[in-house]
């Protein structure tokens, strides 16, 4: 299993551009999320979803949508790109949701700037 | 889910035991603590989690107080791959993985 992947690894946007951070997963994971890390910070949680055609907001979401079509793939859209954006963002996933029995697992990061 | 609060920065002899504690006191009694880690740059590491026994695996030894209002994450062999941002969290079943500030453990040689 190639695990939990991410593309692109690195970006640089100018503000008010869009793009599309790619995740995707070959372990039949129901759950995704996906984290933004700002320097120095911990991780906080913008978007989650618990299945294919169900999305759900963390603790950050303005700035971004989610949508989820295949059980696979969790991508995340910046609409209009700021430069309070500018973070390392990472996509997660499990069995289910983050109960009892269920470790996330990681991507290896996005890493964004916004000029 | 209950906050959860830990230590800023510790520092650990390589080879010696790493014991990284955190504070629960508002845990429920259906909400686990999961440890997680994050070494530099790269994504959250799942080490260990437990409800109220003491649990064990490859990498860790997790130590639950009898209250369950604090735990321990004891690394019994420290190496300087240890280095990394340790988090606690407590999480209910379903419940979303919250990060906070988490412990930055340097092990040194």
């Amino acid at each position: 299993n190639a695990g939990v992947t991410q593309t692109p690894k690195f970006q640089v946007l100018k503000t008010g551009q869009s793009m599309t951070l790619q995740c995707a997963q070959d372990m039949n994971h129901e759950y995704m999320s996906w984290y933004r890390q700002d320097p120095g910070m911990g991780l906080r949680l913008i978007h989650y979803s618990v299945g294919a055609g169900i999305t759900d907001q963390g603790e950050v979401p303005n700035g971004y949508n989610v949508s989820r079509s295949t059980t696979e793939d969790f991508p995340l859209r910046l609409l209009s790109a700021a430069p309070s954006q500018t973070s390392v963002y990472f996509c997660a996933s499990s069995y289910w949701g983050t109960g009892a029995t269920d470790t996330q697992y990681f991507g290896p990061g996005t890493r964004l700037t916004v000029l | 889910d209950a906050k959860t609060t830990q230590p800023t920065s510790m520092d650990c002899a390589e080879g010696r035991a790493a014991n990284l504690p955190c504070n629960h006191s508002t845990i429920s009694g259906n909400e686990y603590v999961y440890w997680y880690r994050q070494i530099h740059s790269q994504g959250p590491q799942y080490i260990i989690h437990g409800l109220k026994n003491n649990e064990t695996n490859e990498m860790a030894s997790l130590i639950i107080t009898e209250d369950r209002k604090s735990s321990t994450l004891i690394l019994p062999h420290a190496t300087l791959r240890d280095t990394a941002v340790y988090y606690c969290i407590a999480l209910n079943q379903g419940g979303k993985l919250i990060f906070g500030q988490g412990t930055e453990l340097s092990v040194k040689p």
